[in-house]
Order: structure tokens, then sequence, then C-alpha cells
């Protein structure tokens, strides 16, 4: 069974502060993803990495960065948390070029910036 | 650009009865498209998946249409329980990669 886990389940930050979440799967999963789930905008990605040290922007990068040293680790990094980055933040991974696309889910972080 | 659209934030339905969710897409170089499940407080789930080059999907209780021409994909969920009671997102696949655009979702509520 896959597991994704996330470091925390509930942040509360204040602006400028330097963010670090952190997301670790199991199932050595090449792809892994980070989005954030707003109220009437569904998940947004916000970066994606397909390998160890490789990364992609996805819709919305502005304000992020993230890492992968590891192949089990992601982390996603608010490099000065604001107010309008208070949100779900969720961690996904999948595997590469199977012909099964299915996304794993961590069971999120719910970050409030002050 | 909203690539993948759920026009309809909430639908609520009887216990026993059919609940059908829908969701339209613009890109045509979607190939595959996925729905998941999510409770508050919880990640998605994966519930349902369905290929282009089919029409039909069934698992269970849980039917997805996909209608190419309309570019449109519907999930049916018959009967309806409870614990069905979720937000359900439909997401889409462009051919050649692993990333997923998802839509803004669809809070179904069944009513025992």
């Amino acid at each position: 069974d896959v597991k994704v886990t996330q470091s925390s389940r509930y942040l509360v930050k204040r602006t400028g502060e330097k963010v670090f979440l952190e997301c670790v799967q199991d199932m050595d999963h090449e792809n892994m993803f980070w989005y954030r789930q707003d109220p009437g905008l569904g998940l947004r990605l916000i970066y994606f990495s397909y390998d160890v040290k490789m990364k992609e922007k996805g819709d919305i990068p502005e304000g992020y960065s993230v890492s992968r040293e590891k192949k089990e680790r992601f982390s996603l990094i608010l490099e000065s948390a604001s107010t309008n980055q208070t949100s779900m933040y969720l961690c996904a991974s999948s595997l590469s070029w199977t012909g099964i696309y299915e996304q794993y889910f961590g069971p999120g972080t719910r970050l409030t910036v002050t | 650009d909203q690539q993948v659209k759920q026009n309809s934030p909430s639908l609520s339905v009887q216990e026993g009865r059919i609940s059908i969710l829908n969701c339209d897409y613009t890109n045509s170089m979607f190939d595959y498209f996925l729905w998941y499940k999510k409770y508050p407080a919880e990640g998605p789930t994966f519930l349902i998946s369905i290929s282009s080059i089919k029409d039909k999907n069934e698992d269970g209780r849980f039917t997805v249409f996909l209608n190419k021409s309309a570019k449109h994909l519907s999930l049916h969920i018959v009967p309806s329980q409870p614990g069905d009671s979720a937000v359900y997102f439909c997401a889409a696949r462009s051919l050649g990669g692993s990333r997923l655009t998802f839509g803004e979702g669809t809070q179904l509520t069944v009513n025992p």
C-alpha cells in the first residue's frame, strides 16, 4: 500500500518567515508533486519532480521553490511567507511511464500565514 | 485558462438514488481521465479512471462515461450512500506527460 506522508498537518507561520513543507513516499515512485487546494479553484500544481534533483514549474510556482535530494523526499519551500499563501498544501507521487497515471496523495498540510 | 472544468460546485441527492457528476475539458491532447474523492482534512483518493480509447469504465457502484466529441466526462454513482458525501475532482493527463490537470471540484451531499 502506497504511503505518502507530510511533516505537519497544521502549521501557523508569520509573514516573512521561511517555511519548509516535507513530503516522503515509500513506494519508490519517480514522480513527486506539490499542489495547493483553495475553495473554488481545485488543485493547482506548484512544482513537480520526475527524478532526484530534477524539477519543473507547475502552474503557480511564484513564491515557492522545491528540493529533491533523495528519491523518496520532496520539499516545498516558501522563501518569505505571505498571507496569500495561506492554503491546504498537498503532496503526491506517481510512477513514470507505466500506463497508469494515478497519483497518490498525502493527508495535506493546512498552512496559515498571519 | 481552465482546461478542466466542473461547472457544478455542489450536488445534493437522496440516499439510494443516482448521483451524476460532470466534467468538461478543452485540451484535445488529454488522453486519460481520473476521478478523485476527497474528505475534509484528508488527501484525495483515487476512485476510477478511463482511457480516451474507451467510452465507459465501470467499478462496482461507480461508472465513468467519456464523450470525446463533446469533450465531456461524467461519473455516475448508483446507488448513492451517505458515505459518498465528499468533494469529487476530475483530472486529466496530457499525452506524453505525468502531470494531471484538476477541475475545481464538486461537493456531493447524499442525504439519508
